[in-house]
């Protein structure tokens, strides 16, 4: 069956060291995947996208990476800090039917 | 240019009714996309519209139907309610159909099924 599994439900990190979130994938084959924040009571907002040819994306701190031989995306959020404390979703494209599927999401709490 | 607005904010309904929840998209936004979300859970698609069309459906039962208007607002109607239709339901726009397409999120209405 076709499955998107994130990191452990919580991540604790330190404020200033870098968060690493995980999200693997089977029995998909997507074109792109997409990294969203969503804060408590709030719908998701779009942080990055990469397409499949690209192995690495930037964004000021954030950073994203693919590996489609993996079926792997790993999403870093380097020099922490509290306000980056949310849900991390990601989210690839089914490419049997062009539609979007997320993750059941990651919280990450960057503690002072 | 407005953000993507959802109305009412909160409902409660109980186990038969029906509900009609609304979405305004983005400004220049053609496409619509609902989403439920239940607790501790990812956003669970559930349709999509395009330019007033029905673009695509996830595994929903036909009790959630849909709408698009002219002016590309939209709508999300459920009959027969059930407890497990307790969630908060999103919806999402963007510029265009196609998963490469960034989506902008509402804030969401949270629906409670008694």
């Amino acid at each position: 069956s076709q499955k998107i599994e994130q990191n452990s439900e919580a991540l604790n990190i330190q404020e200033g060291k870098t968060a690493t979130l995980t999200c693997n994938y089977t029995n998909y084959s997507p074109a792109y995947l997409q990294w969203y924040r969503q804060d408590p009571g709030r719908g998701p907002v779009f942080l990055l996208l990469i397409r499949e040819n690209e192995k690495e994306k930037r964004k000021e701190r954030l950073k994203v990476t693919f590996d489609t031989t993996l079926k792997q995306s790993l999403f870093h959020i380097t020099a922490s800090q509290p306000a980056d404390s949310a849900t991390y979703l990601c989210a690839l494209e089914d490419d049997r039917d062009d539609k979007i599927i997320f993750g059941k999401g990651t919280r990450l709490h960057i503690l002072p | 240019e407005t953000g993507v607005t959802q109305s009412p904010t909160h409902l409660i309904k109980t186990r038969g009714q029906q509900v009609t929840l609304r979405c305004s998209s983005q400004s220049g936004h053609n496409t619509v996309s609902w989403y439920q979300q239940a607790l501790g859970q990812g956003p669970q698609f559930i349709f999509q519209y395009y330019r007033e069309e029905e673009n695509g459906r996830g595994n929903f039962p036909p009790r959630f139907s849909g709408l698009q208007f002219p002016n590309y607002s939209s709508e999300l109607n459920v009959n027969a309610l059930e407890l497990d239709d307790s969630a908060l339901y999103l919806c999402a726009s963007s510029l265009s159909p196609g998963t490469h397409n960034e989506q902008f999120f509402g804030p969401g209405t949270r629906l409670t099924v008694l």
